[in-house]
């Protein structure tokens, strides 16, 4: 079974700061898919970021990107110049296609507040 | 991208009742997936919902508390039931497309107190 750690518990950062949040996860599979999902206050569930397993680029989307490092088994979060809409938990997310069906697990997920 | 309805978004129960949540997608997806948010918890998967078959549990959960219908390929329903305030959490449903898109979207979750 695959697990997924995030050892930050909570994290803040002054608006317009960066901050890097950590993931690590553990498998013995080869192909998979790594995701950050956002969960503001209003409970909704919001992909930030994905990651193949296959591709050594590490993915980017405007000011997040993600260092990942398959043989550490390492997939942290970088956001750039922090705004008060980040505030939120983020989870990290590991997926391993199974057929026709693809399930998340997930890390315990790290608070992070962006302050002024 | 989809765009998924939860109802109720919230809600309020007496412990012994039963309580139905609905999952409305607005294309047809293969596979939904129900999960679990426990206060201050991460989330848990409790089912995959298959259209036209029994869904699938993970262990720790069963079908007699919290049954699953998947009538068609844009709609499916939880029942958490005969509730007690241990089953408080969010109730999230997610969907992946039929086309294998290597992502998953969520509803808005429904988040439920047992009193």
């Amino acid at each position: 079974a695959q697990t997924v750690t995030q050892s930050q518990p909570e994290m803040s950062v002054q608006e317009a700061e960066t901050v890097t949040l950590s993931c690590t996860y553990d498998t013995s599979e080869n192909n998979y898919y790594l995701f950050w999902y956002k969960q503001p206050p209003s409970r909704q569930m919001i992909l930030v970021i994905r990651q193949e397993a296959y591709k050594q680029q590490n993915a980017t989307e405007n000011r997040f990107s993600v260092n990942f490092q398959k043989a550490a088994k390492s997939f942290s979060l970088k956001i750039s110049d922090s705004q008060l809409g980040d505030t939120a938990m983020y989870f990290c997310a590991f997926m391993k296609p199974t057929g026709t069906a693809s399930k998340l697990t997930f890390g315990t997920g790290t608070r992070l507040q962006v302050t002024l | 991208s989809a765009v998924i309805s939860q109802k109720p978004s919230r809600d309020i129960c007496q412990r012994g009742t039963s309580l139905t949540i609905q999952c409305q997608v607005d294309s047809q997806v293969t596979m939904m997936f129900w999960y679990r948010q426990q206060p201050g918890q991460s989330l848990t998967l409790i089912a995959t919902a298959n259209q036209g078959s029994e869904a699938t549990y993970e262990s720790g959960f069963v079908i007699d508390k919290f049954p699953i219908s998947r009538p068609n390929l844009t709609f499916s329903t939880l029942t958490v039931s005969n509730m007690s305030p241990e089953d408080s959490s969010i109730y999230l449903c997610s969907v992946e497309f039929s086309g294998g898109k290597t992502e998953a979207f969520f509803g808005q979750g429904t988040r439920l107190t047992v009193v």
